[in-house]
């Protein structure tokens, strides 16, 4: 069965202070894994998408990698304005159905 | 109006009654998602619409009719809900096809409260 695990569940940073958010996979054959953030109350606003392990992407001070089991989500210098909760989802090969983990909920401090 | 919008943002209904959740996709995709998201619980999907025809009803109950009149709007007829109803309702939408990884893209959701 496809499967998605973030870790940590929730992260706290001071401004500035550089991390990583997990995502842990099963998949039967991976289509693509997809990253998303989502402010309260707001939809999930597409990141990035990656296709094959060792493959990465960066979008200001963002950066996602991607191994065979997990992805990274890698945040330099993060900024308040980056708080919010990010979402990995994984497609397979087969059908419509795109699986999503729980999140992983960002607090960055001033 | 750019990418996917929903109607109403909010909604207040009682167990007896019956509304309908709107969601239009100004992208040009092919195919449409319902989603229920609950607090602190992964999004779950509930349909998936590929050019027009239902390819995925993820065991809802029938209290939530999803329909499609076209590729470009996606509707949810709710009635005789439960208070564990209540959640955020999200539509997406993508270009689904043989290549690319189908990303989707969401719209700002529907808070629903059933009291």
């Amino acid at each position: 069965e496809d499967q998605v695990t973030q870790s940590p569940e929730a992260l706290r940073l001071q401004e500035g202070e550089s991390s990583s958010l997990n995502c842990s996979y099963t998949v039967s054959g991976l289509r693509g894994l997809f990253w998303y953030r989502q402010d309260p109350g707001k939809g999930p606003e597409f990141l990035f998408t990656l296709y094959s392990a060792g493959e990465e992407k960066e979008k200001e001070r963002l950066k996602a990698t991607l191994t065979k089991k997990e992805s990274f989500l890698h945040i330099t210098a993060p900024k308040p304005e980056d708080s919010a909760t990010y979402l990995c989802a994984v497609r397979n090969t087969g059908g419509f159905k795109t699986i999503f983990g729980a999140g992983t909920r960002l607090f960055v401090k001033a | 109006e750019t990418g996917v919008t929903q109607t109403p943002r909010h909604l207040v209904m009682g167990m007896t009654n019956k509304k309908s959740l709107k969601c239009e996709q100004h992208l040009g995709h092919n195919a449409m998602y319902w989603y229920k998201q609950s607090a602190k619980k992964p999004l779950e999907l509930m349909f998936v619409y590929n050019f027009k025809e239902q390819t995925e009803n993820n065991s809802v109950p029938s209290r939530f009719s999803p329909e499609c009149p076209n590729s470009s709007h996606l509707f949810l007829h709710l009635h005789t809900l439960q208070p564990e109803d209540s959640a955020l309702y999200l539509c997406a939408s993508s270009q689904a096809g043989t290549s690319g990884g189908n990303e989707q893209f969401f719209g700002p959701g529907t808070r629903l409260t059933v009291l």
